[in-house]
């Protein structure tokens, strides 16, 4: 599985939108970039993912560049409930063995 | 549903001691997985199953047994505990991979 960069911690003002960079350069074509976050030390919990495509839900966003060597989370409004530990994957889909990094650890700020 | 469900939720053991920390998941999902947090740290892979009957390793699979007997529970065995094993035990399941979804952890601490 492809390794990825991610800055250990950010900050952010409540209610404006948080955007956690990650960088994948070796990422091959077959891989998915994932999105999971961790509040306290409690059981990570899955956020987003994506191939080639930005993608949207009701959590998050996902912009990933057009040679996909790095993408973007964004959290449109954050909230001090978002305070947590995102961890940025690359897997291929299926794969059961997530290689989690150390993530970026996001504070929202009142 | 209740999801992933891992007890117990704290332990502590004495060196050498050996234990089964317990996983059940109901939501029929074919994967399931172990992994353990050590402070400050990501969480590392120790043992995973693709369905009942087959197990394989992970990245840190020293010192830990599983076996997959039902698509329901995945049970984790500490067979001689160290001070090493000391950390918060995640397990994990999901149907395709893609969305995996974790317990709330158990916490050991090995004295």
């Amino acid at each position: 599985d492809a390794k990825t960069t991610q800055p250990p911690s950010m900050d952010c003002a409540e209610g404006r939108a948080a955007n956690l960079p990650c960088n994948h350069s070796t990422i091959s074509g077959n891989e998915y970039v994932y999105w999971y976050r961790q509040i306290h030390s409690q059981g990570p919990q899955y956020i987003i993912h994506g191939l080639k495509n930005n993608e949207t839900n009701e959590m998050a966003s996902l912009i990933i560049t057009e040679d996909r060597k790095s993408s973007t989370l964004i959290l449109p409004h954050a909230t001090l409930r978002d305070t947590a530990v995102y961890y940025c994957i690359v897997s291929i889909q299926g794969a059961q063995k997530l290689v989690f990094g150390q993530g970026t650890r996001l504070t929202i700020n009142p | 549903n209740a999801g992933v469900t891992q007890t117990p939720k704290f332990q502590v053991l004495k060196t050498g001691q050996s234990m089964t920390l317990q996983c059940a998941q109901d939501m029929n999902h074919e994967y399931m997985s172990w992994y353990r947090q050590d402070p400050g740290m990501g969480l590392r892979l120790i043992h995973y199953s693709v369905g009942a009957g087959i197990t394989d390793q992970g990245e840190v699979p020293n010192g830990y047994n599983v076996s997959r007997s039902t698509t329901e529970d995945f049970p984790l065995r500490l067979l001689s505990a160290a001070p090493s094993q000391t950390s918060v035990y995640f397990c994990a399941s999901s149907y395709s991979g893609t969305y995996v979804f974790f317990g709330q952890g158990t916490r050991l601490t090995v004295v």
